[in-house]
């Protein structure tokens, strides 16, 4: 089974601070995702990644930043984080066209 | 408008009987992933399919790449299989591999 982890697990952060969410997986996939899920829309792409040192945007990329350092590490940063970003945040990874595995979760509340 | 509709957006059903979800998407899939979300947060695989179908004791599910749609059907529901249901088609075609999430069907099942 696919391991996915995230941190933290819950987050408050207030507006215009910076915000910096990490997943970490140890498949040794290609490919990693960053998601957040709200109430009435599903889940919905921020970024996502290729591989090392690589960064693509998703469908809502505006005001998130993705950084992927190593195979194993995947982040979202929210350099100015608004009330409007708060949200369940979760991490995929998995290989090109293939299945994807999904973290726990990230709770974000921005105050 | 949603590339990727899910049907019905919620569903009741008792203990013991049969149903089906339908998703329906827009763009050219190769691939979809149905996936249960507890009552917890936490996202379950169920089936990876390509063109095809795939069953897994009392889940059943087929993807259908010409006519653009998959289905999830349950026999004899339990109390378990409660929680939101997500279908995510993605193509692989060209190398950018961009899951697409419909936006679930909320799953009661009472005794």
């Amino acid at each position: 089974e696919a391991a996915v982890t995230q941190s933290p697990r819950n987050k408050v952060a207030v507006t215009g601070g910076k915000v910096t969410l990490s997943c970490n997986q140890t498949n040794n996939h290609n490919n990693m995702y960053w998601y957040r899920q709200d109430t009435g829309h599903g889940l919905r792409l921020i970024h996502y990644s290729y591989g090392a040192g690589s960064t693509e945007k998703g469908d809502i990329p505006d005001g998130y930043k993705a950084s992927r350092p190593s195979q194993e590490n995947f982040s979202l940063i929210l350099e100015l984080a608004t009330p409007s970003q708060t949200s369940v945040y979760f991490c995929a990874s998995g290989d090109a066209g293939a299945e994807q595995f999904f973290g726990p979760g990230t709770r974000l509340t921005v105050l | 408008g949603d590339k990727v509709k899910q049907s019905p957006s919620a569903l009741s059903l008792q203990e013991g009987t049969n149903s089906a979800l339908r998703c329906n998407f827009s763009i050219a899939a190769t691939t979809v992933q149905w996936f249960l979300q507890n009552p917890r947060g936490s996202l379950m695989n169920l089936f990876y399919l390509v063109p095809g179908t795939k069953e897994n004791g009392r889940l059943k599910s087929a993807f259908d790449s010409k006519e653009s749609y998959s289905t999830l059907h349950i026999r004899d529901a339990q109390l378990e299989d409660s929680g939101t249901y997500f279908c995510a088609a993605a193509s692989s075609s060209g190398g950018n591999y961009k899951p697409t999430f419909g936006k679930g069907t909320s799953l009661v099942v009472h005794p």
